[in-house]
């Protein structure tokens, strides 16, 4: 039964700290998203890869986020430094044609 | 000015009962359409999808419409039952073989026993 991995599935941290969120995606899927979900924005697109290329992070902060995929099986996303309103839970999605498949998330709460 | 979180609309109905949630979506170029269940604490769950060249597919228990014209997708349950209980998102994809999804806000279900 191929899904989304993420770790950690939940993360307490202090504001300033560095946060790093892993996901591994379905294996043969082309195409990685994070998004990010608040009660008050709903879901939004973060970043996305294809074939493991980032395409468009317009939707993060650019100063502090960063996402990556060092190799197929693992995407990052980090957070540093970290601040209270980044709290969220943030999710991995991978994809191929359109299907796209979510993890579980993983709640952020920074302090 | 204060600050307010993202009022889903709701759907209450009874166990047993059919439910029909809609959803408009913004863009014509759109092709490519899906339906998302988020349990409390859990991720998005795929339920079904439809491409543009399609009205109507049906599923376990689920059928999908979409009505091109209005842009209009409505996700139908059959004899809803409390585990049906969670909020329902539609993605659209726009056209060109991009697939990203965007999501519209969601409804929430409530099935009462």
């Amino acid at each position: 039964d191929a899904r989304v991995t993420q770790t950690p599935r939940d993360k307490v941290t202090e504001m300033g700290q560095e946060v790093t969120m892993r996901c591994q995606p379905i294996l043969g899927h082309n195409t990685v998203f994070w998004y990010r979900q608040t009660m008050m924005q709903g879901l939004e697109l973060l970043a996305y890869f294809r074939n493991r290329a980032p395409l468009d992070d317009s939707g993060m902060p650019k100063d502090r986020f960063s996402a990556e995929m060092p190799d197929a099986t693992l995407a990052t996303l980090k957070i540093q430094p970290s601040e209270p309103r980044d709290s969220a839970v943030y999710f991995c999605a991978s994809g191929l044609r359109g299907m796209v498949f979510f993890g579980p998330g993983t709640r952020l709460t920074v302090l | 000015g204060e600050s307010v979180g993202l009022h889903l609309p709701t759907l209450s109905v009874q166990e047993g009962d059919n439910s029909i949630i809609n959803c408009a979506y913004s863009n014509s170029a759109s092709d490519y359409f899906i339906w998302y269940k988020q349990e409390s604490g859990k991720g998005p769950q795929f339920i079904i999808d439809i491409r543009s060249n399609m009205d109507k597919r049906q599923g376990q228990r689920v059928t999908v419409l979409l009505n091109k014209t209005v842009k209009h997708l409505s996700l139908q349950i059959a004899a809803t039952q409390p585990g049906d209980s969670a909020v329902y998102f539609c993605a659209e994809n726009i056209g060109g073989g991009s697939y990203i999804p965007t999501f519209g806000r969601g409804t929430s279900l409530i099935v009462h026993p």
